[in-house]
């Protein structure tokens, strides 16, 4: 059971570059979220999903968009790369709407835009 | 607007004492609350959480309380281990369940 998977694990963007990190889930989980988390500070939640076809605004989406076509995908679009966006990118998923719930995170993507 | 609190960014104990890591939100709407340990290099995993119709939730070493009134959660760990060392996250959710919201993380070091 592989759980959350990302893909790159690292990659380095030139500022105004474009590119996709993937993320997908084996678990059937209809909640899916990416997260950011920069030097010192906690997890910002940058967009969520809680089903295929639905995904919603978290505390920091400027600059990102977000598909979910499948439920086991979840990819994360950054246009126009900036400095700004260096940062270590979460992917996670949960059940979701219940007690009880949690989150599982994937391992995440190290992102340098120089 | 940091809705969750770690004021405390790192923290070091002594192996077998008993770790006390601090957690604060200012929104009372929040009702449920989890712990993350993270690793370096890898994403956090879940530890234990708490709802808001408790006030304590306990699994072998680790207990989370809660206080309601104050806004406060703690997680104690005993007796603490040198694997313990590692950043630890509290998280909080409102009753619908689609938005975690992260504190910026207290990191443990256990000394053998």
């Amino acid at each position: 059971n592989a759980g959350v998977t990302q893909t790159p694990k690292f990659r380095i963007l030139k500022i105004g570059q474009s590119m996709t990190l993937q993320c997908a889930q084996d678990m059937n989980h209809n909640y899916m979220y990416w997260y950011r988390q920069d030097p010192g500070m906690g997890l910002k939640l940058i967009y969520y999903s809680v089903g295929a076809g639905i995904t919603d605004k978290g505390e920091v989406p400027n600059g990102y968009n977000v598909s979910r076509s499948t439920t086991e995908d979840f990819p994360l679009r950054l246009e126009l790369a900036a400095p700004s966006q260096t940062s270590v990118y979460f992917c996670a998923s949960s059940y979701g709407g219940s007690t009880g719930n949690t989150i599982y995170f994937g391992e995440g993507s190290w992102l340098t835009v120089v | 607007d940091q809705q969750v609190k770690q004021n405390s960014p790192s923290l070091s104990v002594q192996e077998g004492r008993i770790s006390i890591l601090n957690c604060d939100y200012t929104n009372s709407m929040f009702d449920y609350f989890l712990w993350y340990k993270k690793y370096p290099a890898e994403g956090p995993t879940f530890l234990i959480s708490i709802s808001s119709i408790k006030d304590k939730n306990e699994d072998g070493r680790f207990t989370v309380f809660l206080n309601k009134s104050a806004k406060h959660l703690s997680l104690h760990i005993v007796p603490s281990q040198p694997g313990d060392s590692a950043v630890y996250f509290c998280a909080a959710s409102k009753n619908n369940f689609n938005k975690f919201y992260f504190g910026s993380g207290t990191k443990l070091n256990v000394k053998p």
